[in-house]
């Protein structure tokens, strides 16, 4: 079975300020690795994803993650934060099932953006 | 538009009501799954079909759950008598067939039983 722990439940930095958002899980069997962003009263979008080769991800709006095996982590990066990433980020691993990804979702990080 | 909507955004019931949620996936997106999101919680996965058939049922949390997806792609899921811990935001997601096909998520039903 898959599980996913995300080690803080909010994050607060300062804009402008870099970020880690972290992520740990644990598989008896190879993974897939996801972090989503979830806006208010909206539903979950992709950031970015590890299926396979380099261990270091690149998503959207700067965002960046690194695959780390020996770790079982996933940590989320951003160098450089604004006021618009203010959301909540889930990290999840997968499982194939008939064909399809069955997401386990980690509890969720709120990321606070302060001015 | 050309993303997963669900239906309606917001619901109230009483307890001990039944409540019926929608969701219209991609057009073309053969695998739905249905995901409950209690406040201040990860997605937890409820249920999964291919096309209309449910391959996996198993987080449907009582008998009082019920999902159905007829002809392949409209999904509603049914919840009867309503309890309060059943309120959450219920996601739908959709995706093509592929393993690698990465899910597309509705905005949510955000449940709430008084």
């Amino acid at each position: 079975a898959q599980s996913v722990t995300q080690l803080d439940s909010q994050v607060p930095v300062f804009e402008e300020a870099p970020v880690e958002l972290r992520c740990n899980y644990s598989s008896s069997v190879s993974v897939y690795l996801f972090w989503y962003v979830q806006y208010p009263n909206q539903g979950l979008q992709l950031l970015l994803k590890y299926l396979s080769g380099s261990t270091l991800v690149k998503g959207i709006n700067g965002f960046e993650a690194e695959f780390n095996k020996s770790q079982t982590s996933f940590h989320l990066r951003k160098p450089s934060v604004h006021i618009s990433d203010t959301a909540e980020y889930f990290c999840a691993v997968s499982a194939v099932i008939q064909g399809a990804q069955k997401l386990v979702f980690g509890q969720g990080t709120r990321l606070t953006i302060n001015p | 538009g050309a993303g997963v909507s669900q239906s309606p955004r917001y619901k109230v019931a009483k307890r001990g009501q039944d409540v019926a949620l929608r969701c219209d996936p991609i057009s073309g997106h053969v695998s739905l799954f249905w995901y409950q999101q209690a406040l201040g919680q990860g997605p937890e996965f409820l249920t999964y079909f291919q096309n209309e058939a449910q391959l996996d049922k198993s987080g449907l949390p009582s008998d009082r759950f019920f999902a159905e997806r007829p002809e392949g792609s409209v999904s509603t899921l049914k919840i009867q008598r309503t309890q309060q811990e059943d309120s959450a935001v219920y996601l739908c997601a959709s995706s093509l067939q592929q393993k690698n096909s990465p899910l597309h998520f509705g905005n949510g039903t955000r449940l709430t039983v008084t």
